[in-house]
């Protein structure tokens, strides 16, 4: 069984903030890392795919990095806008069969 | 205009019924998922298919029954549910199963088991 972590479960932040959270997964058999944003009654949507170690991803205001090494990525957003209000999921891949998710990060960001 | 679109949305059953939940991807991948959201847990996946053929079945209860009639649509049919199978089941697709390609998922269908 693959553990997929991710912290914090919720983060309530101001708009303009700036925030970040985790996802911690398995350091060994690393093939691939994603990130998703999921927005209520929507469906999942894909961010990020990152495989190589020290990869740094970016999108408008949001980043990932990530360290294949110790099992971590980092997904940043810098000055958080309502509309970034959503639940963040990573999920990580093996190379040998479907991906793991985490429980994702709830964020909400108040006007 | 979403590229995974799954039928029915809502879908109210009792323990009895039995009901399908239908999916079509219209982005040519070769691979079909459904996984399932409860409460408060991670995305649970159930099932993948590559090219029509389960190459992934997470020990997942024989009420739920998926089938893969051709690589664009997937079915899950259920029968004699619990009333804890409630939860959002999402369908996704993606390129290729195991290399880590983008997954692109349906809008969801939120099943309750009354």
């Amino acid at each position: 069984i693959l553990n997929v972590e991710q912290s914090p479960q919720s983060l309530h932040v101001q708009e303009g903030d700036s925030t970040n959270f985790t996802c911690s997964f398995p350091s060994s058999n690393f093939y691939a890392l994603h990130w998703y944003r999921w927005e209520t009654a929507k469906s999942p949507e894909a961010l990020f795919v990152m495989t190589l170690n020290g990869d740094e991803k970016k999108k408008g205001r949001i980043s990932a990095t990530l360290n294949t090494k110790e099992g971590y990525s980092y997904l940043y957003i810098k000055g958080s806008q309502p509309e970034d209000s959503a639940t963040y999921l990573c999920a990580f891949n093996t190379g040998r069969r479907a991906l793991t998710f985490g429980s994702g990060t709830r964020l909400q960001v108040q006007p | 205009e979403t590229g995974v679109t799954q039928t029915p949305r809502h879908l109210v059953m009792g323990m009895t019924n039995k009901k399908s939940l239908k999916c079509e991807q219209h982005l040519g991948h070769n691979a079909m998922y459904w996984y399932k959201q409860s409460a408060k847990k991670p995305l649970e996946l159930m099932f993948v298919y590559s090219l029509e053929e389960r190459v992934e079945n997470n020990s997942v209860p024989s009420r739920f029954s998926p089938e893969c009639p051709n690589s664009s649509h997937l079915f899950l049919h259920l029968h004699t549910l619990q009333p804890e199978d409630s939860a959002l089941y999402l369908c996704a697709s993606s390129q290729d199963w195991k290399s880590g390609n983008t997954i692109y998922f349906g809008e969801g269908s939120w099943l309750t088991v009354v």
